[in-house]
């Protein structure tokens, strides 16, 4: 089947220290992989995604690379802010077939000054 | 025009009202979703449009019923609502039915009393 697995959370970081949020995937095709952000009270945005192997996507110092040996896309930033602060889901989208979006539970990051 | 808007961004509702979620888009997708989002879970899909044709009904009750009047709207008709079906309720839309990226909109928080 399809899943998404991520890091447990909550995760709380002091301001400008580094992240790593782990993510891993099961997939019966060629998926694309994203990273969504929800801020308190909000919709999700996209972060940023990666569509191929070794692909990298990256946004406001944040990044990902698609791994398909490990089947992983661990979100990582090297300085992280209090405007951070938010709930961080990945995610994937099969190649074909019904853009269904498998979600991984979520981590909520909090960012301490 | 980038956005995905949803009315009303809350909603509380008696078990027996009738009452409907709005979502609009104007970026001419083809695909349209509705997701339901529960506290501190990933959202679940529910519904899937594409080119204003119902594509997917993951199992939902039929008291929640979609309606897609033309390519840039959306709605959600609710009828003898549940207290369990207090949540998030998310708008997306994708270029197409596929491995597009989905955008979201910024939900409409329901409460049924």
């Amino acid at each position: 089947g399809n899943s998404v697995t991520q890091m447990e959370g909550p995760v709380t970081l002091s301001e400008e220290a580094f992240l790593t949020i782990n993510c891993t995937y099961t997939a019966t095709g060629y998926p694309s992989l994203f990273w969504y952000v929800q801020y308190p009270g909000e919709g999700l945005q996209l972060l940023l995604k990666a569509t191929k192997a070794d692909d990298k996507g990256s946004n406001k110092g944040f990044e990902a690379t698609y791994r398909k040996e490990t089947t992983s896309f661990h979100l990582e930033k090297g300085s992280v802010q209090v405007s951070d602060s938010a709930v961080y889901f990945c995610a994937l989208s099969l190649q074909t077939g019904a853009n269904n979006l498998f979600f991984g539970t979520g981590t909520r990051l909090t960012v301490i000054p | 025009d980038t956005e995905v808007t949803q009315t009303p961004k809350h909603l509380v509702m008696g078990m027996t009202n009738k009452k409907s979620l709005k979502c609009e888009q104007h970026m001419g997708h083809r695909a349209m979703y509705w997701y339901k989002q529960k506290a501190k879970k990933p959202p679940e899909l529910m519904f899937v449009y594409s080119y204003e044709k119902l594509s997917i009904n993951e199992s939902v009750p039929s008291r929640f019923s979609p309606e897609c009047p033309n390519s840039s709207l959306l709605n959600l008709h609710l009828h003898a609502l549940q207290p369990e079906d207090s949540a998030l309720y998310l708008c997306a839309s994708s270029p197409r039915e596929g491995p597009d990226t989905q955008y979201f909109g910024p939900g409409t928080r329901l409460t049924v009393l």
